[in-house]
C-alpha cells in the first residue's frame, strides 16, 4: 500500500502563477485534511474534506482552494500564488469511526513562491 | 478555540539520558490526544491516541501519559535514532476529525 501520495514533491512558482497540488490516498478514508508547514511551526488546517464532493474551510483557507471530486483524490489549489504561500504542505486522511482515529500523511509538497 | 503548547521547542540529550516533553491543551471537550513522530523532510507519523485522564501507552523507550491539562512523552534511555520533532494534537468532540497540533519539540540525542 503507497498510503498518502503528494505530488509534486518540489515546485518553484513565480508571483501570480497558479498550480495544484495532487494528494491521492489507497485506505478507502472518508476524511481527508490540507496542512501548510512553515519552520518552527506546527501544522495549520488549510482545508478539509469530511467525504466525496464535501469541503470546508480550516484555520487558514484564504488563497486557496480545494475539490473533492473522487473520494481518493483530494486537490489543493493556489489561484494566483504569492510569496506568503512558499511552505510545505501536507495532505493526510483519516478513518471515519466511533473512536478517534488518527491522521496518516504523505511526505509534502515543497513549494517556494518567488 | 481549540490550543496545543509543546515545550520545550528543542531538546539535546545524550544516549542514555531519560527525559519528558510537555503538551499543554485547552480544549472544548476532548475526543483524544494525540502524537506524532516527525523525520526531516517526512510527514508526520503516528505514534499514540490517549482518550482520558489516567491512560498510558507504551511503545519501545516511549510512553505517554494524559492528564486533563496536559500530556506527557517520557523518553527512556533513548538512543540516536530517537532524534526526531515530536508533534502533539487533540481532536475535539464533534470536529469532523479535525486536528489542532502544537508547534512541536525538536529531540536532538547524541551519541
Amino acid at each position: 500500500n503507497a498510503g498518502v501520495t503528494q505530488t509534486p514533491k518540489f515546485r518553484v512558482l513565480k508571483t501570480g502563477q497558479s498550480m495544484t497540488l495532487l494528494c491521492a490516498q489507497d485506505m478507502n478514508h472518508e476524511y481527508m485534511y490540507w496542512y501548510r508547514q512553515d519552520p518552527g511551526m506546527g501544522l495549520r488546517l488549510i482545508h478539509y474534506s469530511v467525504g466525496e464532493g464535501t469541503t470546508a474551510k480550516g484555520e487558514v483557507p484564504d488563497g486557496y482552494n480545494v475539490s473533492r471530486l473522487k473520494k481518493q483524490n483530494f486537490l489543493l489549489g493556489l489561484e494566483s500564488a504569492a510569496p506568503s504561500q512558499t511552505s510545505v504542505y501536507f495532505c493526510a486522511s483519516s478513518y471515519l469511526g466511533p473512536s478517534n482515529q488518527p491522521q496518516h500523511f504523505g511526505d509534502g509538497t515543497r513549494l517556494s513562491i518567488l | 478555540e481549540d490550543q496545543v503548547t509543546q515545550s520545550p521547542e528543542a531538546l539535546r540529550l545524550q544516549e542514555g539520558e531519560s527525559s519528558s516533553l510537555n503538551c499543554s491543551y485547552t480544549v472544548s471537550g476532548l475526543r483524544g490526544l494525540f502524537w506524532y513522530r516527525q523525520d526531516p523532510g517526512k510527514g508526520p507519523e503516528f505514534l499514540f491516541t490517549l482518550y482520558s485522564a489516567g491512560e498510558e501507552k507504551e511503545k519501545e523507550r516511549l510512553k505517554a501519559t494524559l492528564t486533563k491539562k496536559e500530556s506527557f512523552l517520557h523518553i527512556t534511555a533513548p538512543k540516536p535514532e530517537d532524534s526526531a520533532t515530536y508533534l502533539c494534537a487533540v481532536q475535539a468532540i464533534g470536529d469532523a476529525g479535525k486536528s489542532t497540533f502544537g508547534d512541536g519539540t525538536t529531540l536532538t540525542v547524541k551519541p
